[in-house]
């Protein structure tokens, strides 16, 4: 089982459309989650942190359940610019001596068309 | 934002030379990564830096090494370059992962013929 699964799509959806992906991590003992996206033949860019109590950044809605272990990212109001790839990013602290080597497992990622 | 800057951008190599790619930054941050893209396998991580002279392995560390130096510079190098290792290989670095994340370089692109 991959340590962070999403659903790699691809989404195809309109204009003003509210989109949601969802992300599932195996490791209980993780930390910390994000949402990235990643742009054609560029570098992932961090979107938003993803906190337990949830957040939301705009448009973006970001939830975490951890008991379920699940992650999930809302689009409202889709932009043609909201088209990339949306990587789940999940922080599982590492070291010896209480040091964290902060290693971060990426999720394949989902892609989205945004569509006029 | 943040000063990291990766190079060369693009190469291509001939199998069995070997290569390396550089990753600078300017954030003097403690901790700095190497990450290979892939179609189908997403982002792996080669090896990383906790600090000067400081480095493990990876999921996907073998064929490759790494030495930093200097807290600016982070170097991935390709032993001799197998057609395997053609990728986009990304350097990241972060100033406190639990709040920031990642900051990814713009990424190398390599190819071996």
């Amino acid at each position: 089982r991959k340590e962070v699964e999403q659903d790699p799509g691809p989404f195809n959806v309109p204009e003003g459309a509210t989109v949601a992906f969802n992300c599932t991590y195996s490791n209980s003992a993780s930390q910390s989650f994000f949402w990235y996206r990643q742009d054609c033949r560029k570098e992932p860019k961090l979107l938003m942190s993803v906190y337990s109590s949830g957040n939301e950044d705009g448009r973006f809605t970001a939830q975490l359940n951890r008991a379920s272990q699940y992650i999930s990212l809302l689009i409202r109001d889709s932009k043609l610019s909201d088209s990339a790839t949306y990587l789940c990013v999940v922080n599982t602290a590492e070291g010896a001596g209480g040091t964290s080597y902060g290693k971060l497992t990426f999720g394949q990622g989902t892609i989205l068309t945004v569509h006029p | 934002d943040a000063g990291i800057t990766q190079s060369p951008r693009h190469k291509v190599t001939e199998t069995g030379t070997p290569v390396t790619l550089r990753c600078h930054q300017t954030e003097n941050h403690r901790y700095m990564y190497w990450y290979r893209q892939d179609p189908g396998h997403g982002l792996r991580l080669i090896h990383y830096s906790y600090g000067v002279k400081d480095t493990d392995k990876g999921e996907v560390s073998d064929g490759y090494s790494v030495s930093r130096s200097k807290t600016e510079d982070f170097l991935l190098t390709l032993e001799s370059a197998t057609s395997s290792q053609t990728s986009v290989y990304f350097c990241a670095i972060t100033g406190g992962l639990q709040i920031y994340g990642y900051t990814f370089g713009s990424g190398t692109r390599l190819t071996v013929v």
